[in-house]
Protein backbone atom coordinates (compact mmCIF):
# COMPACT_ATOMS: atom_id res chain seq x y z
CA UNK A 1 0.00 0.00 0.00
CA UNK A 2 1.61 3.37 -1.22
CA UNK A 3 2.16 6.34 1.36
CA UNK A 4 1.09 8.53 -1.84
CA UNK A 5 -2.32 7.98 -3.82
CA UNK A 6 -3.15 8.78 -7.24
CA UNK A 7 -6.24 7.51 -9.79
CA UNK A 8 -5.81 4.46 -11.24
CA UNK A 9 -6.62 6.16 -14.98
CA UNK A 10 -7.29 9.11 -16.22
CA UNK A 11 -8.34 9.73 -20.31
CA UNK A 12 -8.52 12.40 -22.88
CA UNK A 13 -9.36 13.14 -26.41
CA UNK A 14 -6.13 14.07 -28.45
CA UNK A 15 -5.59 18.04 -28.35
CA UNK A 16 -7.49 17.87 -24.56
CA UNK A 17 -6.03 18.04 -21.25
CA UNK A 18 -5.12 15.62 -18.31
CA UNK A 19 -3.97 16.42 -14.70
CA UNK A 20 -3.16 13.46 -12.58
CA UNK A 21 -2.99 14.18 -8.83
CA UNK A 22 -0.80 12.57 -6.36
CA UNK A 23 -1.61 13.22 -2.82
CA UNK A 24 0.69 12.56 0.07
CA UNK A 25 0.85 13.89 3.88
CA UNK A 26 2.98 16.09 5.52
CA UNK A 27 5.96 14.23 5.84
CA UNK A 28 5.80 13.07 1.87
CA UNK A 29 4.72 16.00 -0.34
CA UNK A 30 4.00 18.02 2.12
CA UNK A 31 7.39 18.86 3.21
CA UNK A 32 9.46 17.36 -0.08
CA UNK A 33 9.98 17.80 -3.35
CA UNK A 34 7.59 15.72 -6.15
CA UNK A 35 9.01 14.39 -9.06
CA UNK A 36 7.11 12.68 -12.04
CA UNK A 37 8.06 9.53 -13.80
CA UNK A 38 6.52 8.32 -17.76
CA UNK A 39 6.50 4.49 -18.40
CA UNK A 40 5.98 3.07 -21.45
CA UNK A 41 5.68 -0.75 -21.92
CA UNK A 42 8.82 -2.57 -22.48
CA UNK A 43 10.78 0.79 -21.79
CA UNK A 44 12.80 2.39 -18.76
CA UNK A 45 10.78 4.84 -16.88
CA UNK A 46 11.58 8.83 -18.30
CA UNK A 47 12.12 11.88 -15.25
CA UNK A 48 9.23 14.16 -16.52
CA UNK A 49 9.59 16.45 -13.85
CA UNK A 50 11.57 17.09 -10.36
CA UNK A 51 11.16 19.58 -7.92
CA UNK A 52 7.96 20.09 -8.27
CA UNK A 53 7.56 21.86 -11.58
CA UNK A 54 11.02 21.77 -12.96
CA UNK A 55 11.72 20.14 -16.69
CA UNK A 56 14.94 18.12 -17.58
CA UNK A 57 16.63 19.13 -20.80
CA UNK A 58 14.09 17.88 -23.59
CA UNK A 59 11.18 17.70 -21.89
CA UNK A 60 8.77 19.38 -23.89
CA UNK A 61 6.86 22.53 -22.18
CA UNK A 62 3.32 20.43 -22.51
CA UNK A 63 4.42 18.74 -19.20
CA UNK A 64 4.14 20.85 -16.35
CA UNK A 65 4.04 20.41 -12.46
CA UNK A 66 2.92 21.66 -9.79
CA UNK A 67 2.45 21.27 -5.83
CA UNK A 68 -0.14 22.32 -3.30
CA UNK A 69 0.41 21.77 0.61
CA UNK A 70 0.77 18.14 0.80
CA UNK A 71 -0.70 17.22 -3.22
CA UNK A 72 0.68 17.39 -6.70
CA UNK A 73 -0.68 17.49 -9.79
CA UNK A 74 1.22 16.46 -13.50
CA UNK A 75 -0.46 18.29 -16.45
CA UNK A 76 -0.31 16.97 -19.57
CA UNK A 77 -1.74 19.72 -22.25
CA UNK A 78 -2.19 18.93 -25.74
CA UNK A 79 -2.27 15.34 -25.48
CA UNK A 80 -0.58 12.93 -28.07
CA UNK A 81 -1.60 9.45 -28.61
CA UNK A 82 2.39 8.74 -27.94
CA UNK A 83 1.83 10.02 -24.38
CA UNK A 84 -0.36 6.63 -23.32
CA UNK A 85 1.61 5.29 -20.81
CA UNK A 86 1.56 4.96 -17.10
CA UNK A 87 2.43 7.93 -14.88
CA UNK A 88 4.50 7.70 -11.74
CA UNK A 89 4.91 10.46 -9.04
CA UNK A 90 7.38 10.15 -6.26
CA UNK A 91 8.95 12.15 -3.77
CA UNK A 92 11.37 11.12 -0.19
CA UNK A 93 9.11 10.38 2.69
CA UNK A 94 10.91 11.67 5.83
CA UNK A 95 8.83 9.52 8.22
CA UNK A 96 10.61 6.34 6.70
CA UNK A 97 13.57 7.75 5.18
CA UNK A 98 12.69 5.99 1.71
CA UNK A 99 11.83 7.00 -2.01
CA UNK A 100 8.20 6.21 -2.27
CA UNK A 101 6.77 5.91 -5.73
CA UNK A 102 2.66 6.62 -6.32
CA UNK A 103 0.85 3.28 -7.68
CA UNK A 104 1.01 5.46 -10.92
CA UNK A 105 -1.96 6.48 -13.07
CA UNK A 106 -2.91 5.09 -16.78
CA UNK A 107 -3.10 7.77 -19.19
CA UNK A 108 -5.42 6.45 -22.50
CA UNK A 109 -5.59 8.95 -25.04
CA UNK A 110 -9.68 8.22 -26.53
CA UNK B 1 26.14 11.46 -21.59
CA UNK B 2 25.87 9.19 -19.37
CA UNK B 3 24.62 5.94 -19.47
CA UNK B 4 23.62 2.93 -16.99
CA UNK B 5 23.33 -0.78 -17.99
CA UNK B 6 22.60 -3.50 -15.07
CA UNK B 7 24.06 -7.38 -15.39
CA UNK B 8 23.56 -10.27 -13.50
CA UNK B 9 21.94 -13.71 -13.64
CA UNK B 10 18.31 -13.72 -15.17
CA UNK B 11 17.28 -16.69 -12.94
CA UNK B 12 17.46 -17.11 -8.96
CA UNK B 13 16.81 -20.21 -7.11
CA UNK B 14 14.32 -19.34 -3.61
CA UNK B 15 16.20 -18.57 -0.84
CA UNK B 16 19.74 -17.88 -3.01
CA UNK B 17 21.33 -14.82 -2.58
CA UNK B 18 20.64 -12.09 -6.25
CA UNK B 19 23.72 -9.88 -7.47
CA UNK B 20 23.44 -7.28 -10.19
CA UNK B 21 25.76 -4.65 -10.99
CA UNK B 22 25.42 -1.34 -12.97
CA UNK B 23 27.68 -0.11 -15.36
CA UNK B 24 28.22 3.72 -15.87
CA UNK B 25 29.56 5.17 -18.21
CA UNK B 26 29.88 9.11 -19.28
CA UNK B 27 29.94 10.19 -15.26
CA UNK B 28 32.46 9.04 -12.31
CA UNK B 29 29.79 7.06 -9.74
CA UNK B 30 32.04 9.43 -6.98
CA UNK B 31 30.82 12.09 -7.37
CA UNK B 32 27.09 11.37 -7.66
CA UNK B 33 24.44 8.93 -5.61
CA UNK B 34 22.88 6.14 -7.59
CA UNK B 35 19.74 4.31 -7.16
CA UNK B 36 18.72 0.77 -7.43
CA UNK B 37 14.76 0.74 -8.57
CA UNK B 38 12.19 -2.53 -9.42
CA UNK B 39 9.31 -3.11 -10.78
CA UNK B 40 7.30 -6.86 -10.34
CA UNK B 41 5.07 -8.10 -13.02
CA UNK B 42 1.92 -5.65 -13.11
CA UNK B 43 3.17 -3.91 -10.27
CA UNK B 44 4.25 0.05 -9.84
CA UNK B 45 7.68 1.22 -8.90
CA UNK B 46 9.43 0.47 -5.92
CA UNK B 47 12.55 2.31 -4.80
CA UNK B 48 14.88 -0.44 -3.20
CA UNK B 49 18.15 2.04 -1.73
CA UNK B 50 20.84 4.37 -2.90
CA UNK B 51 24.84 4.87 -2.50
CA UNK B 52 26.61 7.30 -2.71
CA UNK B 53 30.24 7.38 -1.87
CA UNK B 54 29.94 10.88 -0.21
CA UNK B 55 26.68 10.61 1.83
CA UNK B 56 25.30 8.04 4.20
CA UNK B 57 23.83 5.14 1.89
CA UNK B 58 19.63 4.55 2.41
CA UNK B 59 17.99 1.07 2.06
CA UNK B 60 14.32 0.69 1.95
CA UNK B 61 12.95 -0.59 5.24
CA UNK B 62 10.77 -2.82 3.85
CA UNK B 63 14.19 -5.26 2.21
CA UNK B 64 17.11 -3.06 4.77
CA UNK B 65 17.46 -6.47 6.48
CA UNK B 66 18.21 -8.60 3.42
CA UNK B 67 20.24 -5.79 1.11
CA UNK B 68 23.62 -5.02 0.33
CA UNK B 69 24.31 -2.17 -1.46
CA UNK B 70 28.17 -1.41 -2.83
CA UNK B 71 30.50 0.66 -5.09
CA UNK B 72 33.48 -0.55 -6.85
CA UNK B 73 34.74 3.06 -8.17
CA UNK B 74 38.03 1.07 -10.29
CA UNK B 75 35.09 -0.21 -12.37
CA UNK B 76 32.48 2.78 -11.94
CA UNK B 77 30.44 -0.15 -11.12
CA UNK B 78 27.64 -0.32 -8.08
CA UNK B 79 25.89 -3.49 -7.10
CA UNK B 80 23.07 -4.84 -5.50
CA UNK B 81 22.96 -7.79 -3.62
CA UNK B 82 19.66 -9.14 -2.13
CA UNK B 83 19.92 -12.13 0.37
CA UNK B 84 16.93 -14.50 0.35
CA UNK B 85 15.04 -13.96 -2.06
CA UNK B 86 11.56 -15.24 -2.72
CA UNK B 87 9.64 -15.28 -6.20
CA UNK B 88 7.98 -11.80 -4.41
CA UNK B 89 11.32 -10.64 -5.05
CA UNK B 90 10.77 -11.20 -9.18
CA UNK B 91 10.47 -7.72 -11.18
CA UNK B 92 12.56 -5.68 -13.13
CA UNK B 93 15.37 -4.10 -11.68
CA UNK B 94 16.75 -0.43 -13.09
CA UNK B 95 19.31 1.39 -11.76
CA UNK B 96 19.25 4.95 -11.88
CA UNK B 97 21.55 8.31 -11.38
CA UNK B 98 20.31 9.96 -8.32
CA UNK B 99 20.10 13.82 -8.13
CA UNK B 100 19.08 16.07 -5.28
CA UNK B 101 19.71 15.81 -1.26
CA UNK B 102 17.60 15.75 1.87
CA UNK B 103 14.12 16.32 0.72
CA UNK B 104 14.79 17.03 -3.22
CA UNK B 105 15.22 13.23 -4.96
CA UNK B 106 15.04 12.06 -8.34
CA UNK B 107 16.35 9.55 -10.29
CA UNK B 108 17.73 10.69 -14.30
CA UNK B 109 18.78 8.81 -16.19
CA UNK B 110 17.70 5.19 -15.89
CA UNK B 111 19.34 1.81 -16.87
CA UNK B 112 17.02 -0.39 -19.69
CA UNK B 113 16.38 -2.88 -16.57
CA UNK B 114 16.98 -6.05 -16.07
CA UNK B 115 14.38 -8.61 -15.87
CA UNK B 116 15.54 -11.44 -12.67
CA UNK B 117 13.17 -14.51 -11.97
CA UNK B 118 13.24 -16.04 -8.64
CA UNK B 119 12.34 -19.52 -9.21
CA UNK B 120 13.07 -23.22 -8.63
Amino acid sequence: QSVLTQPPSESAAPGQTVAISCSGSRTSIGNNYAAWYQKLPGTAPKLLIYENYKRPSGIPDRFSGSKSGTSATLAITGLQTGDEADYYCATWDSSVSAYVFGPGTKVTVL
Amino acid sequence: QVQLQESGPGLVKPSETLSLTCSVSGDSISTDQWSWIRQAPGKGLEWIAYVSSSVVSRYNPSLRDRLTISMDTSRNQFSLNLKFVTPADTAVYYCAKTGGGGGLFWCDPWGQGLLVTVSS
